[in-house]
């Protein structure tokens, strides 16, 4: 079965601080991949998806970046992070060959808090 | 322009009372797809249900069931005999072009499940 692991789940940086986010799926080849974040009181907001290695595609301007280094790592960054950069961040993958009436499953989150 | 709109940012039930979760969508496309997903405390989200625009009949699933009305552009969601481990954020999704990266989601309700 499909598993994707998220890490880590709670982080506390300083303004100003980088940033690494790490995501892998086990059990798909060739996932399609994505970062949401959501902020409170506010719904998921798609920052990155990739359909394949070192293939990112943005959804948003904004301080963060996306890599894909293998196929099945997904890792979010910044240089510098914002306060405005605080929130909980999933990751989440999909078959790769999915329509629009694919489903997205999504890991157990990051919880950001930018000091 | 995809929205998704979930008017009711909190319900509480007391525990067996019947609760419904309200959702209304806006899209151009023709054949869309919408969804819901559960997100427990645990942060992760959970895919509950899938529903694509040409199939309107209601699902029921367990104590979950589902209510689709195109003429409203509604997505309704309702649990019966509601239990404490209802008790978590709920988001309506629509997804209508390339699949699961134009997942729009909405802000969620948070149900609060009182024993």
């Amino acid at each position: 079965s499909q598993t994707i692991h998220q890490w880590p789940a709670t982080l506390v940086q300083p303004v100003g601080s980088p940033l690494s986010l790490e995501c892998t799926v086990e059990g798909t080849s060739n996932p399609n991949l994505y970062w949401y974040r959501q902020a409170a009181g506010r719904g998921l907001q798609l920052l990155f998806y990739s359909v394949g290695i070192g293939q990112i595609s943005s959804e948003v301007p904004q301080n963060l970046s996306a890599s894909r280094p293998q196929d099945r790592q997904f890792i979010l960054s910044s240089k510098k992070l914002l306060l405005s950069d605080s929130g909980f961040y999933l990751c989440a993958w999909s078959v790769h060959w999915g329509g629009p009436n694919t489903e997205a499953f999504f890991g157990q989150g990051t919880r950001l808090t930018v000091v | 322009a995809q929205k998704v709109t979930q008017a009711q940012t909190e319900i509480s039930v007391v525990e067996k009372e019947d609760v419904t979760l309200d959702c209304v969508y806006e899209t151009r496309d023709t054949t869309y797809y919408l969804f819901w997903y559960k997100q427990p405390p645990s942060g992760e989200l959970v895919f509950l249900i899938r529903r694509n625009s040409f199939d309107e009949q209601n699902e029921i699933s367990g104590r979950y069931s589902w209510n689709f009305q195109k003429s409203t552009s509604s997505f309704n969601f309702t649990i019966t005999a509601s239990q404490v481990v209802d008790s978590a954020v709920y988001f309506c999704a629509l997804s209508g072009r390339t699949g699961a990266n134009n997942l729009f989601f909405g802000t969620g309700t948070r149900l609060t499940v009182i024993p």
